[in-house]
């Protein structure tokens, strides 16, 4: 069975300053791992994925994960935060066969000025 | 632009009735995914279809159902409505059977208000 859990359901920081959206998950397999990014009103961008290569994976817009086997966290983190990653984020596990597909509840990420 | 088009953007209809939402999945993709996104519930995975067959399902309702055509769209059909169904229903596409070590690429989604 595949679970995701999302650790904080909104996260505030302020311009400039390093983003932490925390992800734990639990699966059978060795899964593979997904962060989404939704702006309002848009639909679910890929920020970046997991398959099983290097641990520490970079995305787009200066963000990156590192995949902790021994914590089952899969945190995604920014050094300095920008206006525009104002947004919700989806932790997502899949199986090694892609067919179970989970995502978590989301993180709104707010960013002040 | 993800490629992925559905339609309508929105839709406002009335407890009881039926309605139908489009998806035409980026060309060459060969798997589309539905998915419903309200307030309460999240984001939760409906059902897949992988080149005209149904690959998975999630947690979709018996009144809810779905098919892909030959030409790879995907119609998901929503009836005996209620309240409860207002959501955000996104649709997604990609070129695998399954999800793995490959990104899917979602649409813009369609906004149902049932009234």
């Amino acid at each position: 069975a595949q679970s995701v859990t999302q650790l904080d359901s909104h996260v505030s920081v302020s311009e400039g300053t390093p983003v932490l959206l925390r992800c734990n998950y639990s699966s059978s397999y060795s899964p593979s791992l997904f962060w989404y990014v939704q702006h309002p009103n848009k639909g679910l961008q890929l920020l970046l994925k997991y398959t099983s290569a290097a641990t520490l994976v970079k995305g787009i817009n200066g963000f990156e994960a590192e995949f902790k086997k021994s914590e089952t966290s899969f945190h995604l983190t920014k050094p300095s935060a920008h206006m525009s990653d104002a947004a919700e984020y989806f932790c997502v596990v899949s199986d090694p066969g892609g067919f179970k597909t989970i995502f978590g509840a989301g993180t709104r990420l707010f960013v002040k000025a | 632009d993800s490629g992925v088009t559905q339609t309508p953007k929105h839709l406002i209809t009335a407890t009881g009735q039926r309605v139908t939402l489009r998806c035409s999945p980026r060309s060459g993709d060969l798997s589309v995914y539905w998915y419903q996104q309200s307030l309460d519930q999240g984001l939760q995975f409906l059902i897949q279809y992988y080149n005209g067959e149904e690959r998975a399902k999630g947690n979709i309702l018996e009144r809810f159902s779905a098919q892909q055509f030959p030409d790879l769209h995907s119609e998901l059909n929503l009836s005996s409505l209620e309240l409860g169904d207002s959501a955000l229903y996104f649709c997604a596409s990609s070129p695998h059977p399954g999800q793995a070590n490959t990104e899917a690429f979602f649409g813009q989604g369609t906004r149902l208000t049932v009234v």
